[in-house]
């Protein structure tokens, strides 16, 4: 079964730098995988930040990176600030159409 | 500008079926996927499955095969997801989501607003 993993929790100072990871059971997340990433306020619908590994979606701030570390795939969030502070969730395609989720990494800025 | 709009709350006995709509507005409907997730109370978010409007065909997550049917009507612009065979544990916030382009893959890009289905016994 596929299961991909995320940090349950992190935290970053303000105008401090963070990354989130998102790991995939089977082995390496690459590419191939296309990772997204999701940004989600308590009571709001997901805000997709980024697809496809890198590409920022539209209106979304440069502060906001994503990127291939290693094995993971990575959401790098630079000059952070008091509402960056909510949860983010990854995804990576699966092949034949499917998609599976992250089960998500609660952000505190503190 | 893409809006997806979605139908309304659902309260909904155990055993039952539900279906929620999805209507797209402001893009072209049949080029892009429409992806279904859900979110139970305090949860995290689950990717149900597809419909691709151009072919008519769908894909689902394992854990949804067989209790899950997502259709496109091309002539109205609106994205179905049907759940049968109701449990509490399907008690969640459903959400649509249009995908970002029309390449393949293509992740989920323009999200509807939820709509909120409680089963009860």
């Amino acid at each position: 079964q596929t299961v991909v993993t995320q940090e349950p929790s992190s935290s970053v100072s303000p105008g401090g730098t963070v990354t989130l990871t998102c790991a995939l059971n089977s082995g390496s997340v690459s590419t191939g995988y296309y990772p997204s990433w999701y940004q989600q306020t308590p009571g709001q619908a997901p805000r997709t930040l980024i697809y496809n590994t890198n590409i920022r979606s539209s209106g979304v701030p440069d502060r906001f990176s994503g990127s291939i570390l290693g094995d993971k795939a990575a959401l790098t969030i630079t000059g952070a600030q008091a509402d960056d502070e909510c949860d983010y969730y990854c995804a990576l395609y699966m092949g034949y159409g499917i998609w599976v989720f992250g089960g998500g990494t609660k952000l505190t800025v503190l | 500008q893409v809006q997806l709009e979605q139908s309304g709350a659902e309260v909904k006995k155990i055993g039952s079926s539900v279906k929620v709509s999805c209507k797209v507005s402001g893009g072209r409907f049949h080029s892009y996927d429409i992806s279904w997730v859900r979110q139970a109370p305090g949860q995290g978010l689950e990717w149900m499955g597809r419909v691709m409007p151009l072919l008519g065909t769908a894909n689902y997550a394992q854990k949804f095969q067989g209790r899950v049917t997502i259709t496109a009507d091309k002539s109205t612009s609106t994205a179905f997801m049907e759940l049968s065979s109701l449990r509490s544990d399907d008690t969640a916030v459903y959400y649509c989501a249009r995908a970002v382009d029309v390449a393949v893959p293509a992740a989920l890009g323009v999200w509807g607003k939820g709509t909120t289905v409680t089963v009860y016994s």
